[in-house]
């Protein structure tokens, strides 16, 4: 079993959709969790950070951690062309000696 | 400004050449790493260096070197040894440790033929 897992998509939506982007992972010591976006040939940008269970929101964005499922989402509400981009999860901690984990990542296509 | 930079954008090489991939950071960061990217691939973590002089290998490092002389620097050298170096080549930094969230520049893609 993989330690994080994403869809890989391509997940196609219409623009002004919600959109819900998920990871599962198998270590409980995670408690740092992040979403980050990459436009093709860019570097990942930070998106979203929470530490622990829990929403957090941050204008169309939010990010929700259960951990007692091991998973966490983002949802993006009123999705625009401009959010087409390859999205990838991330986690941290416990007994990890580079202390971080990403997500494949999935890729999201939004239509106008 | 703030951020990392890496250098050059597009890297063309022979095969057989060693090629190093430029890091920098004025972020004041601890720890840095470098990632390969192939197309419709996540991230795999090749270096990562938690202090000066001191770097551990990560999940891809055969066929790769680093060096941490400096804090703000963290370059890579692909050599020959790697099989496909082709790829895109992302650097980031972290304050280090668990709890912090790695930035990242803008990467390399190298070309080997």
């Amino acid at each position: 079993q993989k330690e994080v897992e994403q869809d890989p998509g391509p997940l196609s939506v219409p623009e002004g959709a919600i959109v819900s982007l998920n990871c599962t992972y198998s270590n409980s010591a995670f408690q740092y969790f992040m979403w980050y976006r990459q436009y093709s040939r860019k570097g990942p940008e930070l998106l979203m950070y929470t530490y622990s269970s829990g929403n957090k929101e941050d204008g169309r964005f939010t990010a929700q951690v259960d951990k007692s499922s091991k998973y966490i989402s983002l949802f993006i509400r009123d999705s625009q062309p401009s959010d087409s981009a390859t999205y990838l999860c991330a986690m941290s901690g416990g007994n990890y000696g580079q202390n971080f984990v990403f997500g494949p990542g999935t890729r999201l296509s939004v239509l106008p | 400004d703030g951020g990392i930079t890496q250098s050059p954008k597009y890297l063309f090489r022979k095969e057989g050449q060693n090629v190093t991939l430029s890091c920098e950071q004025n972020l004041n960061h601890d720890a840095m790493y470098w990632y390969r990217q192939d197309p419709g691939q996540g991230l795999r973590l090749i270096y990562y260096s938690q202090i000066v002089n001191d770097f551990q290998k990560g999940d891809i490092a055969e066929g790769y070197s680093v060096s941490r002389e400096k804090k703000e620097s963290f370059p890579l050298t692909v050599t020959s040894a790697q099989k496909n170096p082709t790829a895109f080549y992302l650097c980031a930094s972290s304050m280090g440790g668990a709890g912090y969230e790695q930035y990242f520049g803008p990467g390399t893609r190298l070309t080997v033929t």
